[in-house]
């Protein structure tokens, strides 16, 4: 089965500085991935949507300079919190598809990176 | 607007069948999606529906009924790791999926 890959699984970092998280599609390839962030308790929100060879979209409310996102191969995107702040420490998980499937297959979560910043 | 409602919590015995439901409206659709979630881990696919109808894959189920913007999925033979939160998913007409918070499932032995 299609399996997603996130790192690191767990950060803590002093606020201020800034944190990269990878997500990697191991056995399919993902000319998009999704990157979601959850607050305790509260639903899956997207933040933004990675597409490979071009700028992501954001969702509004998100801003694009301080979530830095790179999608620069078919298997690989990245997204940095930049001058991260303790209110940014979340749930930060990244989702793929199989593109071979088709829009309506099924989304694909990595593990995801518990962000804790100090 | 586009919404999902589901029971926020919902508490099962260990053996039993548990039946989570959801109402959705949405933008257009293209079909909906079951995922669980365990406390601190990020959700996994369980099921797909897009036309009428159920779904059966083991011990778990998920019915459809677009014209009543409505699902559910159904758990049989309740075991104590089913203990987690369900997500309901529909997916608009831009192939986005919509989330909720979920069903809290308790399983109690």
């Amino acid at each position: 089965g299609a399996v997603v890959s996130q790192h690191p699984s767990w950060v803590i970092c002093k606020s201020g500085t800034s944190v990269k998280i990878e997500c990697r599609s191991l056995d399919f390839q993902a000319t998009t991935m999704f990157w979601y962030r959850q607050f305790p308790k509260q639903s899956l929100m997207l933040m933004a949507t990675s597409n490979e060879g071009s700028k992501a979209t954001y969702e509004q409310g998100v801003e694009k300079d301080k979530f830095l996102i790179n999608h620069a191969s078919l298997t690989l995107s990245t997204l940095t919190v930049t001058s991260a702040h303790p209110e940014d420490s979340s749930f930060y998980i990244c989702s793929a598809r199989d593109w071979e499937g088709g829009d309506n297959s099924p989304l694909h979560f990595g593990n995801g990176t518990r962000l804790t910043v100090t | 607007g586009q919404n999902i409602d589901q029971p926020t919590e919902m508490t099962a015995t260990e053996g039993a069948i548990v039946q989570i439901n959801c109402t959705y409206q949405t933008s257009g659709f293209n079909g909906l999606f079951w995922y669980q979630q365990h406390a601190g881990e990020a959700p996994t696919f369980l099921s797909y529906n897009v036309l009428d109808g159920l779904e059966e894959k083991g011990r778990f189920s998920s019915f459809l009924s677009r014209s009543k913007g409505y699902s559910y999925l159904l758990l049989k033979e309740l075991q104590m790791k089913d203990s987690a939160s369900y997500l309901c998913a529909p997916m608009d007409s831009n192939y986005q999926l919509i989330w909720g918070a979920g069903t809290k499932l308790i399983i109690k032995p």
